[in-house]
């Protein structure tokens, strides 16, 4: 099993400053990797996926970069309602999630 | 417009079964995989299970496997999943979720439904 690992896990942020949150897995999973968004009592949101395709009617201050093992998900100038918890997922081989990265407010 | 709706939550007891059902609507069921995902209180997403955009192929967590069947019915637009066999562990909200892209590509998650909840307890 592909063992998808984020950091951090939990970032406290401002609204307005640049976020970066890590996606790392165990093994390559080219460039199979998707994210998602959960706000509270929501279901997972679509984002990114092929590491880097923004999904429909995702803003432009989402970005997703990496390939291989090593993946950023980037949200260059944080609105107050991208406060939420941050997944990432790999397709490569089977379905498996990371843990989670909670962005909450500073 | 494009949606999924799971039912067939509930409180049940450990060894017992329960059958999730999840309705599709705004678009060709047919044509598209779709898998269950599952949500422990306050943890993070767990895969489930797997199955074809035609019904042909299934796949289980390891968690699963050998307890649940995941299956469709094409002519009521409708994804199941009976459970048997239930676990404290099981206890989770089930969202099912449909593929990107048509037929058997295993991309991303892009329709989710709202969750149907299930507590395995006794």
């Amino acid at each position: 099993e592909i063992v998808m690992t984020q950091s951090p896990a939990t970032l406290s942020v401002s609204p307005g400053q640049r976020v970066t949150l890590s996606c790392r897995a165990s093994q390559s999973v080219s460039s199979n990797l998707v994210w998602y968004q959960q706000k509270p009592g929501q279901a997972p949101r679509l984002l990114i996926y092929d590491a880097s395709t923004r999904a429909s009617g995702i803003p432009a201050r989402f970005s997703g970069s990496g390939s291989g093992t090593e993946f950023t998900l980037t949200i260059s100038s944080l609105q107050s309602e991208d406060f939420a918890v941050y997944y990432c997922q790999q397709y490569k081989n089977w379905w498996t999630f990371g843990q989670g990265t909670k962005v909450e407010i500073k | 417009q494009v949606q999924l709706v799971e039912s067939g939550g509930g409180v049940v007891q450990p060894g017992r079964s329960l059958r999730l059902s999840c309705a599709a609507s705004g678009f060709t069921f047919s044509s598209y995989a779709i898998h269950w995902v599952r949500q422990a209180p306050g943890e993070g997403l767990e895969w489930v299970a797997v199955i074809s955009y035609d019904g042909s192929v299934t796949y289980y967590s390891d968690s699963v496997k050998g307890r649940f069947t995941i299956s469709r019915d094409i002519s009521k637009n409708t994804l199941y999943l009976q459970m048997n066999s239930l676990r404290a562990e099981d206890t989770a909200l089930y969202y099912c979720a449909r593929v990107r892209v048509m037929g058997n590509h295993p991309g991303a998650f892009d329709i989710w439904g709202q969750g149907t909840m299930v507590t395995v307890s006794s």
